[in-house]
């Protein structure tokens, strides 16, 4: 199956710094590349969506400033969280989905942010 | 608004047992139904998936049920074991559109010993 390999797995900062997460697919491209949050016991929250070599369209409520999202490659997009603060304390997942695939959708294996 | 409702919350089944999850929609669009099983700390994985035009599908342990005219469709885990117990997912897609998958709130299975 498709594998989609998401970097770091968990990253602890300190406040007012910026985090940069990685998201590759690593043997098809990604047309379109989802960007989740969630928190303990809760289902997963869209941040945003991003096409290669579009910018990113983010949901209601996400702050684009905050969440900076780069796609620029079809095989990578990332997520960077700048200034970050312990409310930003999360579970980060990506998903990409295949052209070939429009109906499968591969998840990363999310990156854990503690800000301190 | 969530569009895909899922339940139970949380589910506590004996090893041999059936896990039973359901999933209701509104949205007659929706052309996919995949299941997602998450462990703790890691991403969710597809387990399986089914389409409108079957009204069941099974893998190994796994099934699901399909109802259009209700517009619900349910997860089976039969002989639960341990190693099932995990947060799983029901979401919902329109295929043409390129949308958004649309996820249900999750049910955390535990399967005792």
């Amino acid at each position: 199956g498709a594998v989609v390999s998401q970097h770091p797995s968990w990253v602890i900062c300190k406040s007012g710094t910026s985090v940069k997460i990685e998201c590759r697919s690593l043997d098809f491209q990604a047309t379109t590349m989802f960007w989740y949050r969630q928190f303990p016991k809760q289902s997963l929250m869209l941040m945003a969506t991003s096409n290669e070599g579009s910018k990113a369209t983010y949901e209601q409520g996400v702050e684009k400033d905050k969440f900076l999202i780069n796609h620029a490659s079809l095989t990578l997009s990332t997520l960077t969280v700048t200034s970050a603060h312990p409310e930003d304390s999360s579970f980060y997942i990506c998903s990409a989905r295949a052209r070939s695939t429009n109906e499968k959708l591969f998840f990363g294996s999310g990156t854990q942010l503690s800000v301190l | 608004q969530q569009q895909v409702k899922q339940s139970p919350q949380s589910l506590i089944v004996q090893k041999g047992g059936i896990s039973i999850i359901n999933c209701a929609y509104e949205n007659t669009a929706f052309d996919y139904f995949p299941w997602y099983q998450q462990f703790p700390g890691k991403g969710p994985a597809l387990l399986i998936a089914i389409r409108p035009d079957v009204s069941e599908k099974k893998e190994g342990r796994f099934t699901i049920s399909f109802n259009k005219s209700a517009k619900q469709f349910s997860l089976h885990i039969m002989d639960s074991q341990p190693g099932d117990s995990a947060t799983y997912f029901c979401a919902a897609y329109t295929t043409d559109s390129w949308g958004k998958f649309q996820f249900g709130a999750g049910t955390q299975v535990v399967v005792t010993p």
